[in-house]
């Protein structure tokens, strides 16, 4: 099946720093990858829809300018949490799709500010 | 907005009870999808249904689309302890593939 990876699987920062995480496609070309976080206890919420070689699709309340998304080839998103604050603390995860079918999920990537 | 509401959000039964999960919402889904997720992991697809009124099964769980492709159910069958986890409904709108999910069901089997 296909495999999707998340890198790093967890980090720690201090508040006011960036941090980058990766999102591979690792058997297939995602034409699209979805960024999701999800706090603790709570349903995934969607923060923006990448397609490859465009400007990311962000959700009504997602600051474009906080959460910057890169996706640059067909198997590489990347989601940059610029001047972390404590309240950026969540778990963020990614899927990928090659077409209108199913979407594929990373195992996520737990994000801590302090 | 597409919403989808599911219900209960928690669930604790004993081991070889039966549950059911519902998923319902006011919109039309192209298809809807049931995921589990373990803690700390990403969800993991269980199943997709996509005509109205379909039925799937998959071991000790059933899923099944209703006829007007707006809602879902999951319902295990004696459930055990590794059942326990996160079940999420997803569904897919009409046009492109970006999901809509479900607040969770966590589900406890108590052995």
């Amino acid at each position: 099946g296909a495999v999707v990876s998340q890198h790093p699987s967890r980090v720690i920062c201090k508040s006011g720093t960036s941090v980058k995480i990766e999102c591979r496609s690792l058997d297939f070309q995602a034409t699209t990858m979805f960024w999701y976080r999800q706090f603790p206890k709570q349903s995934l919420m969607l923060m923006a829809t990448s397609n490859e070689g465009s400007k990311a699709t962000y959700e009504q309340g997602v600051e474009k300018d906080k959460f910057l998304i890169n996706h640059a080839s067909l198997t590489l998103s990347t989601l940059t949490v610029t001047s972390a604050h404590p309240e950026d603390s969540s778990f963020y995860i990614c899927s990928a799709t090659d077409g209108p079918d199913e979407q594929y999920f990373g195992p996520g990537t737990r994000l801590t500010v302090t | 907005t597409q919403l989808l509401e599911q219900s209960p959000q928690f669930l604790s039964i004993q081991e070889g009870e039966n549950l059911t999960v519902y998923c319902n919402s006011s919109s039309v889904f192209s298809s809807l999808q049931w995921y589990r997720q373990e803690p700390g992991e990403g969800p993991v697809l269980l199943v997709t249904v996509v005509t109205g009124g379909e039925v799937k099964k998959l071991k000790r769980l059933t899923f099944q689309f209703g006829d007007a492709r707006k809602d879902s159910s999951l319902h295990i069958t004696a459930a055990q302890p590794g059942d326990t986890g996160l079940y999420l409904c997803a569904g897919a709108e009409a046009a492109g593939n970006k999901l809509t999910f479900g607040g969770g069901t966590r589900v406890l089997v108590k052995p």
